[in-house]
């Protein structure tokens, strides 16, 4: 009930393409969706967040669009550029006492995307 | 330092050789966690500490792994008798204490490569 389940595995988009990322999860208490972009060497990054709350966050090129009834959710990215390649990451949050635990999650498997030019 | 910053980058060590990795969080970010990053996979929560409260040990995969925590900033994580499938990319991140609904976002470092020879 913990998991979430992230596709695809890789992705491999042109440039100025529409990079989309899913992830599908089952435990309907999570309260908080983060993505974030971890790119070689490095540590992820928090990218875009959303809340079951909302359907949709825009952020620049980033777009996470929610659908709580189906327990899912999507990365969007919009005129990908070479310079996003990397590996994404979606995670969910479960609740818990005093809300303080915003950097326990449950992470997706990841996904590397790749952006040619 | 600006970030979380964590020691060494690269560690080698035997099969049965304990080892710790150390954790530097942001000033003044009192949640501290860390996670294993295996190769391929996604991040799997490990363990997490607030403040003075008794910490959240509830990822350790085994009593060979445990963690402490030194006057709310510094962290160390212990694996004893380490063994091959120990190898992973062990990330540490940081964040502040949740106020309300704002966000606070947990800030990763660049984490240590663990190799168990």
């Amino acid at each position: 009930q913990q998991q979430v389940k992230q596709s695809p595995q890789s992705l491999i988009v042109q440039k100025g393409g529409i990079s989309i990322i899913n992830c599908a999860y089952e435990n309907t208490a999570f309260d908080y969706f983060p993505w974030y972009q971890q790119f070689p060497g490095k540590g992820p990054a928090l990218l875009i967040a959303i809340r079951p709350d909302v359907s949709e966050k825009k952020e620049g090129r980033f777009t996470i669009s929610f659908n709580k009834s189906a327990k899912q959710f999507s990365l969007h990215i919009m005129d990908s550029q070479p310079g996003d390649s990397a590996t994404y990451f979606c995670a969910a949050k479960p609740p818990s006492a005093g809300g303080t635990s915003y950097g326990k999650l449950t992470f997706g498997q990841g996904t590397i995307l790749t952006v040619h030019p | 330092g600006a970030g979380v910053s964590q020691s060494p980058s690269n560690k080698v060590t035997e099969k049965g050789k304990d080892v710790e990795l150390r954790c530097d969080p942001i000033s003044g970010h009192t949640a501290l966690y860390w996670y294993r990053q295996s190769l391929g996979q996604g991040l799997e929560f490990l363990i997490y500490f607030q403040g003075n409260s008794a910490p959240d040990k509830s990822g350790l995969p085994s009593d060979r792994f445990s963690a402490e925590r030194t006057g709310g900033s510094v962290s160390t994580l212990t694996i004893q008798r380490t063994q091959q499938e120990d190898s992973a990319v062990y990330l540490c991140a940081s964040s502040l204490r949740f106020q309300g609904y704002v966000n606070t976002e947990a800030f990763f470092g660049q984490g240590t490569r663990l190799t168990v020879v």
